[in-house]
């Protein structure tokens, strides 16, 4: 195992509401990425970290906001979730440069 | 713009029927292209990196090759536990990984 904990797994709420999704990784690696999973799309990078307080946008970035104040945590927010965000999201790891990403067991997001 | 596509899009073999899946991708300045199987309800597992065009590289029944234009994934003799699906993904000069969709495997006995 990659030493990552996403959480929570399963979360199911309404259009509108605030939801906060969380990566923690033991591995102190400096690169982690947020992904979304959807069927015939693929993985499709959200946003990601190179460290602490350091993040930058990906491919389908909107609606969506990040934070690192710990080399181990990446928080993904959505502000006011729309239920075109109802996806599975997976949290990646990288050690360095050369390096593959390494995942987690994702979070199904469900929004009514 | 960085591409990949894999195809098939799904696959169906009988245990010990050897196959191969496609990876054919766009990219500007390949710094890497990537194979990774996921398993229902799990995240990717990694399974190999490739640089260079000619490069292989083997694990178990998995064996990974790569020309400038596309790579495959030959799978020699499968068993039921090789089913999974298999995702592709490119490094290119910006850094980022451009995902496949995937080719989902079923191996029957």
């Amino acid at each position: 195992d990659a030493g990552i904990t996403q959480s929570p797994r399963h979360k199911v709420t309404e259009t509108g509401t605030p939801v906060t999704l969380r990566c923690h990784q033991t591995e102190n690696h400096r690169y982690m990425y947020w992904y979304r999973q959807d069927p015939g799309h693929g993985l499709r990078l959200i946003h990601y970290s190179y460290g602490v307080k350091d993040t930058d946008k990906g491919e389908v970035s909107d609606g969506y906001s990040v934070s690192r104040s710990k080399t181990e945590d990446f928080l993904l927010t959505l502000e006011s979730a729309t239920s075109s965000q109802t996806s599975v999201y997976f949290c990646a790891i990288r050690q360095g440069a050369s390096q593959p990403q390494h995942f987690g067991d994702g979070t199904r997001l469900s929004i009514l | 713009e960085d591409q990949v596509t894999q195809s098939p899009e799904a696959l169906r073999l009988q245990e010990g029927e050897s196959s191969s899946l496609n990876c054919s991708y766009t990219v500007s300045g390949l710094r890497g292209l990537f194979w990774y199987r996921q398993d229902p309800g799990k995240g990717p597992e990694f399974l190999f990196t490739l640089y260079s065009a000619g490069e292989e590289k083997e694990k178990e029944r998995l064996k990974a090759t790569l020309t400038k234009k596309e790579s495959f994934l030959h799978i020699t003799a499968p068993k039921p536990e090789d089913s999974a699906t298999y995702l592709c993904a490119v490094r290119g000069s910006w850094g980022k990984l451009q995902f496949g969709a995937g080719t989902q495997v079923v191996v029957t006995p």
